[in-house]
């Protein structure tokens, strides 16, 4: 029973480039949420996608969209990015209200 | 104020020691609360879910006051692979989780 897996592991851009960053659900969830932990903070909730919509979105700016596929996965796109971008970018899934399991992130540096 | 608060720590503490820690959330309707582990450079992983009767698993008791908007994690005889870093997690009646900024834990020999 695969859990949430995440690609790439790690990934450096420069400023003003486009990452897209992937997302396999645990085996059975349906629902996958995206977070943006920096250094020493808590995970910061982006977005949430069920149901192939974005169901819920936290405060980040419309240059984070995301896509939820048929077959549950996802992706998280980010445009013209900023040193401040640079992150770990957990990908959690759920099915209801069940506790969220987190895949193992990427870790995304600007320069 | 922020949505989730946690005592800022880091907590340094000797084996075998009691350590607790708090935690208290901005929304009133939150529905459900947990406490998360994350290891340096991993990924957050479940520890345990918060009930309003309180609950204990093993070495840990998590406790809620809804009245007070309070969570707290006590972990008794700790243990050197205790150290990490706790996240206080509340998800409300949108199904948002709300992480805390959590609190690092350090046990020594």
């Amino acid at each position: 029973d695969a859990g949430v897996t995440q690609s790439p592991t790690h990934l450096i851009k420069t400023r003003g480039q486009q990452v897209t960053l992937r997302c396999s659900p645990k085996s059975g969830h349906d629902t996958v949420s995206w977070y943006q932990q920096a250094l020493g903070q808590g995970p910061q909730f982006i977005f949430q996608y069920y149901e192939e919509e974005e169901r819920q979105r936290g405060n980040f700016p419309d240059r984070f969209s995301g896509h939820q596929f048929p077959n549950y996965s996802s992706e998280l796109n980010v445009n013209a990015l900023l040193l401040g971008d640079s992150a770990l970018y957990l990908c959690a899934s759920s099915l209801g209200r069940e506790p969220q399991h987190f895949g193992d992130g990427t870790r995304l540096s600007i320069l | 104020r922020k949505e989730v608060e946690q005592d800022p720590g880091p907590f340094n503490v000797p084996e075998g020691a009691t350590v607790a820690f708090n935690c208290t959330y901005s929304n009133s309707a939150s529905q459900s609360f947990f406490w998360y582990r994350q290891d340096c450079r991993k990924e957050p992983k479940l520890l345990m879910s918060v009930y309003s009767s309180g609950n204990e698993d093993g070495r840990f008791t998590a406790q809620l006051n809804r009245a007070s908007q309070y969570i707290s994690l006590l972990i008794r005889d700790s243990k050197l692979s205790d150290s990490a870093t706790y996240l206080c997690v509340v998800k409300d009646n949108n199904n948002d989780m709300r992480f805390g900024a959590g609190t690092r834990l350090t046990v020594k020999p």
